[in-house]
């Protein structure tokens, strides 16, 4: 079954720093989800990636997807407290079902202003 | 246009109850999935309903069961519940009509938090 690890756990910066998270997957990517977690709380989207290469921005967060390292990236420039939580990457299994998605363990990311 | 909402999002049971929780998706949304998420296992997949018939199932037990309504509500029961049950349920909707690739996207709801006593 396919894993995905997330790296750091945990990650403590200082507002308008910039950081990155990333997402490494056991298998293949074939597409890649990035979302966002309040403790206790419901994910909310972030971005959707389909495509080796493919690289999308929100805001200040950016996000990559490189299939050859089977790996995808999330970047925040400039942080606030606003982006502090818990970030979590998802993905269809290998030849399986969009609906059916496997989770990484999350990075908690905590902004000191 | 309302987001996915989950009721009720707190519930204590005691172990050898049962328990019933709703989901409501987005308006529109015909598939709902189920996420169980414990500090340690993280989120892991129960289960997909897509117009009222199960699609996807994961690897949980014959004890967490689940169906979807005609208006595309669905509900989750567990029954004979074990302290291990105590997790965030959390479910998510979407149209539907990804063709397995990454065409359609998950929206979540709040989550329900079940302790079992």
């Amino acid at each position: 079954s396919q894993e995905l690890e997330q790296s750091p756990q945990s990650l403590i910066v200082q507002e308008g720093k910039n950081l990155t998270i990333n997402c490494t997957s056991s298998k293949t990517l074939y597409g890649l989800y990035w979302y966002k977690q309040k403790y206790g709380e419901g994910l909310i989207f972030l971005m959707m990636l389909q495509k080796g290469g493919e690289e999308k921005s929100h805001e200040k967060i950016t996000a990559k997807l490189d299939e050859k390292k089977q790996q995808s990236s999330l970047h925040i420039t400039a942080s606030q407290p606003s982006h502090a939580g818990i970030y979590l990457c998802g993905a269809a299994p290998e030849g399986g079902s969009n609906y059916k998605l496997t989770f990484g363990k999350g990075t908690l990311l905590t902004v000191n202003p | 246009k309302a987001g996915v909402t989950q009721t009720p999002r707190y519930l204590i049971k005691t172990r050898g109850q049962q328990v019933t929780l709703s989901c409501s998706p987005i308006s529109g949304h015909r598939s709902v999935s189920w996420y169980q998420q414990t500090p340690g296992q993280g989120l892991q997949f129960l289960f997909e309903y897509f117009s009222e018939t199960q699609r996807n199932k994961g690897n949980f037990p014959g004890r967490f069961s689940g169906r979807q309504f005609s208006n595309s509500r669905s509900e989750m029961n567990v029954s004979t519940l074990e302290l291990g049950d105590s997790a965030l349920y959390l479910c998510a909707s979407s149209s539907g009509f990804g063709t397995g690739g990454y065409g359609d996207t998950q929206y979540f709801g709040p989550g329900t938090r079940l302790t079992v006593l």
